[in-house]
């Protein structure tokens, strides 16, 4: 059983541009949260997704960031316009029910030039 | 709010040595409790959990406690060996039931 797949595992973009982040859960889960990684800080939440729903994006940026997890297709999260303040590693997890343990992706390393 | 509180490292100890790292947290009620490792440009693994007052939880030699009085989850492990350097997160599980509060980890280096 494959586990939580995230790609790009390194991205790097220039200021103004757009990052999309790619996350695809372990096989039966249908629970999906983002977090975000700055250096030398723990894991943020950022937003939790079922299937077609966000259920709770109270920890991501009101501007510029969104996130979304349609019925087919991995998690997306989308960053417009990045500044430098975005550069961090933004993880994936993935559960089978909401409030089990949560099983994380290898992240995505962002880098804004 | 909630918060999550690990003692400072970096932690540098030698093979077979006895590790502890504590970890105490503030929350509403009993949630359930983690600890993850994040192994250098890797993401997290799940290390142990506990979800309920006295539970212990166990794997790969580390242990920790729930201790509902004083609210803490330190883990700890017997012998460590070099293998074992990462970087560790305490993590327990928000009122929200769903989002994880990670403490800031704290990063263990084992020398032979």
């Amino acid at each position: 059983n494959a586990g939580v797949m995230q790609n790009p595992r390194h991205l790097v973009r220039r200021r103004g541009q757009e990052a999309r982040l790619r996350c695809s859960p372990m096989k039966g889960h249908s629970h999906v949260y983002w977090y975000r990684q700055l250096p030398e800080e723990g894991l943020k939440f950022m937003v939790y997704l079922q299937k077609e729903n966000i259920i709770d994006e109270s920890g991501m940026p009101k501007e510029r960031f969104s996130a979304e997890f349609p019925k087919e297709g991995p998690s997306i999260l989308r960053i417009q316009q990045v500044v430098r303040g975005d550069s961090a590693a933004y993880f994936c997890a993935s559960s089978p029910l909401q409030g089990n343990e949560q099983y994380f992706g290898p992240g995505t390393r962002l880098t804004v030039t | 709010g909630d918060s999550v509180t690990q003692m400072e490292g970096p932690v540098t100890l030698s093979e077979e040595a006895f590790l502890t790292i504590n970890c105490t947290y503030t929350a509403t009620g009993y949630p359930s409790l983690f600890w993850y490792v994040q192994y250098p440009g890797e993401g997290l693994q799940l290390l142990l959990k506990a979800t309920k007052a006295d539970d212990k939880g166990s794997n790969k030699g580390f242990e920790a406690t729930y201790r509902k009085e004083t609210t803490s989850f330190h883990l700890e492990k017997g012998s460590v060996q070099v293998s074992d350097s990462a970087v560790y997160f305490c993590a327990p599980l928000s009122n929200s039931g769903y989002a994880l509060n990670f403490g800031k980890g704290t990063s263990l280096l084992v020398t032979p």
